[in-house]
């Protein structure tokens, strides 16, 4: 166990649905990351979270997905109108400014 | 071609056998993160590091930073290490991480 804990753990949904997923971080980590991982890949980054503030989204984001981080405590991801190409692992991170990152257990998206 | 490869990409050995897998990169990175993750699971962190030699247990990483270039080494390798090894650098500044698209390695008893 990192300290990092994401829900749900699985997420089986029917394409055009929205989902949200949540993604609790080791509590003095002021660094938030997210990244997805499809089958047989390594992951790629999505976005990254300073405090509150996000501060970069990879072009991987569409306009569907969207990421916050209120009070620069938990985070959440959401994806709009859910596509199959949406399906993959999604992984958060929790990091520091030293660079070291504790990656949370993913939550696995099955878009049907 | 990936800012971050590794090779092999699939490595089979025998329960015992030392391995090494390999880690080369392009960007320009502050340090370099050896992950594991286990099928189905999520993934550990095993080292970051920016110079020299890290060892903890049997697994021992190395960097070269001038030829850009990581190794990972298990010894007396165990069916239990089975798993993906992913090499990923943060990049300067926001720390993001790019990664390599991994080795899948599998130890026979």
């Amino acid at each position: 166990d990192t300290g990092v804990s994401q829900d749900p753990r699985h997420k089986i949904t029917k394409r055009g649905q929205n989902v949200t997923f949540r993604c609790d971080p080791i509590s003095e980590h002021n660094r938030l990351y997210w990244y997805r991982q499809t089958l047989g890949q390594g992951p790629e980054f999505l976005t990254y979270f300073q405090n509150e503030a996000q501060l970069e989204k990879s072009r991987l984001l569409s306009d569907r997905f969207s990421a916050e981080r209120p009070k620069g405590s938990f985070s959440t991801l959401e994806i709009q109108r859910t596509e199959q190409g949406d399906s993959a692992m999604y992984l958060c991170a929790s990091g520091t400014t030293t660079g070291e990152q504790y990656f949370g257990p993913g939550t696995r998206l099955t878009v049907t | 071609k990936n800012e971050v490869e590794q090779s092999p990409q699939n490595l089979t050995a025998q329960e015992g056998e030392f391995i090494t897998i390999n880690c080369s990169y392009s960007v320009g990175i502050s340090a370099l993160h050896w992950l594991q993750q286990h099928p189905g699971g999520g993934i550990v962190s095993l080292f970051m590091l920016s110079s020299g030699k890290k060892k903890h247990g049997r697994l021992i990483a190395t960097i070269n930073i001038q030829e850009k270039h990581s190794s990972l080494h298990i010894t007396a390798s165990h069916p239990r290490d089975s798993a993906v090894y992913i090499c990923a650098g943060p990049n300067f500044g926001n720390e993001k991480l790019t990664f390599g698209t991994g080795t899948r390695l599998t130890i026979i008893p």
